[in-house]
């Protein structure tokens, strides 16, 4: 079984440029997840999708931060303009359904100089 | 915010011997999930507790739950130096928060 595809694997911009996260998720799970995880720390939930709508975004910073994921399968997350404090891994996650066990891509490692 | 506290932040042991991570958390769960992040394989699921369970195995891990007192721990057993990683546990309410996870260092 194919995992969670994510690209590209690094990234490095300028302050006040704008970036963009890929995400194909597994097969067949409806429940989609991007999590922003800052050295030292845990990954931080920034939104969740169910199929094609969201389910949590409550933490996603919504002046500069945007996803969609469209058709129910591939996600987007977007960062206009980047700040310094947003570098960092962004991992995208899938699961059958909510609250069940979720696999992990291999993340983006973004750096904002 | 992060609700799980994973304790300790920092654990040193040697090939063969036991290793045991606790987590606190503050609000109602469904269930309570470990994971594993090391560089090779990123995060990776462990295992899943739900409310009603008490303690669960998998393989040479023990995961036990006390709802009451809102902790669980892990417990891995003859740890090999692969264990070598930080494990983070994460509760799942409304969504799935981690903590900040334990570094585990398991030297030969």
């Amino acid at each position: 079984e194919a995992g969670v595809a994510q690209s590209p694997r690094y990234k490095i911009i300028e302050k006040r440029q704008s970036v963009a996260f890929w995400c194909n998720p597994i097969s067949g799970h409806a429940t989609l997840y991007w999590y922003q995880q800052i050295l030292g720390q845990g990954p931080k939930l920034l939104i969740q999708f169910q199929n094609n709508g969201v389910v949590d975004d409550s933490q996603l910073p919504k002046d500069r931060f945007s996803a969609e994921r469209l058709k129910g399968v591939d996600s987007t997350l977007k960062i206009q303009p980047a700040k310094l404090e947003d570098s960092a891994v962004y991992l995208c996650a899938s699961s059958f359904s909510e609250n069940n066990e979720q696999f992990f891509g291999p993340g983006t490692r973004l750096t904002v100089l | 915010s992060q609700q799980g506290e994973e304790d300790p932040q920092a654990l040193s042991i040697q090939e063969g011997e036991n290793a045991t991570m606790n987590c606190s958390y503050k609000t109602s769960i469904n269930n309570l999930q470990w994971y594993r992040q090391n560089s090779g394989r990123g995060l990776v699921h462990l295992i899943l507790i739900r409310s009603n369970e008490r303690e669960k195995h998998s393989g040479r891990l023990r995961v036990t739950l006390d709802t009451s007192k809102k902790s669980s721990s892990l417990l891995i057993t003859a740890s090999r130096a692969a264990d070598t990683a930080s494990y983070f546990c994460a509760t799942a309410g409304t969504a799935l928060i981690f903590g900040k996870g334990t570094t585990l260092s398991v030297s030969s």
